[in-house]
């Protein structure tokens, strides 16, 4: 069965320092792979897909980057951290998308808080 | 671009029957799919529609109308476990493999 792991569950950071989330998959390969945020009591935003090593797709400019070293990581990062990019991140996986399968599965998340 | 708009609160009974809409603007997409987050969770899949009608899971359906640009999920015999957030999410066609979410509503179930 696949699974998929996050950490750390929560996180304390002051304004400038540097971010690195990261998140892996088991038990499949060649995942699409997804950083999410979501402000408290909000929808959930896509930041990053990955498709494959190395290729990443951003959606929103901002102040975080993600890298996918190997075929089942996926890294979000920040060089410095801005209290606007405090918030619940989400990292997910696909399997191939098509037309009849478009399910996400989700870790259990980030709870980032920037002070 | 892609809009997907839902009510932000629901409150409903232990035992009734609760639809939850979801309208959008979109150019075009491939399917609708609903997510069930509890609080502090991770959100988790609930049923998809990729063709118009009704889908049909345990207590909880979905149906899709793509000529009114409309979807909704229903759940019935409603829980208390059933409180949670609900989100819509589609897939626009040309847009790769990204999933965009809907606003979510906030299910709050009572005695």
């Amino acid at each position: 069965s696949q699974t998929i792991h996050q950490w750390p569950a929560t996180l304390v950071q002051p304004v400038g320092s540097p971010l690195s989330l990261e998140c892996t998959v088991e038990g499949t390969s060649n995942p699409n792979l997804y950083w999410y945020r979501q402000a408290a009591g909000r929808g959930l935003q896509l930041l990053f897909y990955s498709v494959g090593i190395g290729q990443i797709s951003s959606e929103v400019p901002q102040n975080l980057s993600a890298s996918r070293p190997q075929d089942r990581q996926f890294i979000l990062s920040s060089k410095k951290l801005l209290l606007s990019d405090s918030g619940f991140y989400l990292c997910a996986w696909s399997r191939t998308v098509t037309a009849t399968n478009e399910k996400l599965f989700f870790g259990s998340g980030t709870q980032l808080s920037v002070l | 671009g892609q809009s997907l708009e839902q009510p932000s609160e629901v409150t409903a009974v232990e035992g009734a029957i609760v639809q939850i809409n979801c309208t959008y603007q979109t150019s075009g997409f491939y399917g609708l799919s609903w997510y069930q987050q509890h609080d502090g969770g991770a959100p988790t899949f609930l049923s998809y529609n990729a063709l118009d009608g009704l889908e049909e899971t345990g207590r909880f359906s979905s149906f899709l109308s793509r000529s009114d640009s409309y979807g909704y999920l229903l759940l019935q015999e409603l829980q208390m476990k059933d409180s949670a957030s609900y989100f819509c999410a589609v897939r626009p066609t040309g847009g790769g493999n990204k999933l965009t979410f809907g606003t979510g509503t906030q299910l709050k179930v009572e005695l």
